[in-house]
């Protein structure tokens, strides 16, 4: 069972235009949502994270929305540059318990110059 | 990546034998955590630690099993390598809480022939 549904697996964008990746989530304890950025040869870094008492959270060029009512979330990447190209990890946790988040399977994202 | 070492960083190794993967950390973090990534599969939760001795199964514990005598070790076993098991393995460190996210290392491509 997959909790956490992400979406496109992979993803080709031009210099300058907007890269979006979509996570869905089943469960309603999940109450941190963060998202990792992998370059080829290293692991995952963590890029941003939301909490779901906020609908936006902006960091730079980088802005997760979080619809809380519709389980959704999602990391929009505007004028997105070819060193952005990157494999992206959406994640859910919910607090108490292992504190283990649950990852989606990952978008490759390739942006053009 | 600072603070947590993974060796080898490549291994190739023949169905049947036994395989260890170390991870080593500086940060003197409380939980870590075995990954396996593959392609369409994301990351998946192989072991975690969450003190010296302290162990728990993943998602994907088949076949693995891992011990934590350190605070900055921890290891992974293959007890028999199987052709299944060739994958990119990630360790990972969080605080307590793991609200701060997760510290990847720089994973080991392990092929199994």
């Amino acid at each position: 069972q997959q909790q956490v549904k992400q979406s496109p697996q992979s993803l080709i964008v031009q210099k300058g235009g907007i890269s979006i990746i979509n996570c869905a989530y089943e469960n309603t304890a999940f109450d941190y949502f963060p998202w990792y950025q992998q370059f080829p040869g290293k692991g995952p870094a963590l890029l941003i994270a939301i909490r779901p008492d906020v609908s936006e959270k902006k960091e730079g060029r980088f802005t997760i929305s979080f619809n809380k009512s519709a389980k959704q979330f999602s990391l929009h990447i505007m004028d997105s540059q070819p060193g952005d190209s990157a494999t992206y990890f959406c994640a859910a946790r919910e607090s108490g318990g292992s504190y283990i988040p649950t990852f989606g399977r990952g978008t490759s994202l390739i942006v053009h110059p | 990546d600072a603070g947590i070492t993974q060796s080898p960083r490549h291994k190739v190794t023949e169905t049947g034998t036994p395989v260890t993967l170390r991870c080593h950390q500086t940060e003197n973090h409380r939980y870590m955590y075995w990954y396996r990534q593959d392609p369409g599969h994301g990351l998946r939760l192989i072991h975690y630690s969450y003190g010296v001795k302290d162990t728990d199964k993943g998602e994907v514990s088949d076949g693995y099993s891992v011990s934590r005598s350190k605070t900055e070790d921890f290891l992974l076993t293959l007890e028999s390598a199987t052709s299944s098991q060739t994958s990119v393995y990630f360790c990972a460190i969080s605080e307590s809480s793991g609200i701060h996210g997760y510290t990847f290392g720089s994973g080991t491509r392990l092929t199994v022939v």
